[in-house]
């Protein structure tokens, strides 16, 4: 089955600085690769998405890139604020569709003011 | 739209007690369903996939006879913790899917913390 790792595990940043978060996968068959952001208690976000027929995706100030080639896709954020705190999961599915995600290990970002 | 009701948010029970966890899709017929558990600090783990009318599929290592799904209409999921015990404390989680539902595949419920005293 697909499995998912995530680095790092714990990232602190001085808010305006840029944010890079990793992850690489298994299943050369997945086609699609989902961000979620999830504060304390409650539920996973989508935050942004790549399919597989394009290398990235960019909204505002968040942006993923993928190479299928390496197996590996990367979620950054620029100017980062202190309400971007929060923990930060990749996910990857082989079904084009997003069903039966695997997450990444997730990674807790801390944007100090 | 798209909106995924799970109730109740938090639980606080005694040993030996079982417990029922309800996901309801408000506006839409999900196809799937998943019951996710989330321990502190650490990611979501797929617990079970059911299908509207059919048995759920668990995944390794997770008893079926302890957690209990059922899915009985294509609005509503329900995941029975029987006999819970202090190790069964954790965030559990609920999405629904539907490849017609909003732009985004798995919709979330808000989750529901267990604790088991």
């Amino acid at each position: 089955g697909e499995n998912v790792e995530q680095h790092p595990s714990t990232l602190s940043v001085q808010e305006g600085d840029s944010a890079v978060i990793k992850c690489t996968y298994s299943d050369s068959a997945s086609n699609y690769f989902p961000w979620y952001k999830q504060e304390l208690g409650k539920r996973p976000q989508l935050i942004i998405d790549i399919r597989s027929n394009v290398g990235e995706k960019k909204d505002q100030r968040i942006a993923v890139t993928l190479n299928k080639t390496a197996k590996h896709f990367s979620l950054h954020i620029t100017e980062t604020q202190p309400e971007d705190s929060a923990v930060y999961f990749c996910a990857a599915t082989a079904n084009n569709a997003g069903n039966m995600l695997t997450f990444g290990g997730g990674t807790r970002l801390m944007v100090k003011p | 739209g798209a909106v995924v009701s799970q109730h109740p948010s938090w639980v606080i029970c005694k040993s030996g007690t079982s417990v029922k966890i309800e996901c309801r899709s408000l506006d839409f017929q999900a196809t799937t369903m998943f019951w996710y558990r989330q321990f502190p600090k650490q990611s979501l783990m797929l617990m079970a996939t059911s299908n509207e009318g059919s048995k759920a599929t668990y995944e390794q290592g997770v008893e079926k006879d302890k957690f209990l799904i059922n899915h009985a209409s294509l609005t509503l999921s329900t995941l029975t913790v029987t006999s819970a015990h202090p190790e069964d404390s954790s965030f559990y989680i609920c999405s629904a899917y539907t490849p017609t539902a909003g732009n985004q595949p798995q919709h979330f419920g808000d989750g529901t913390r267990l604790s088991i005293l």
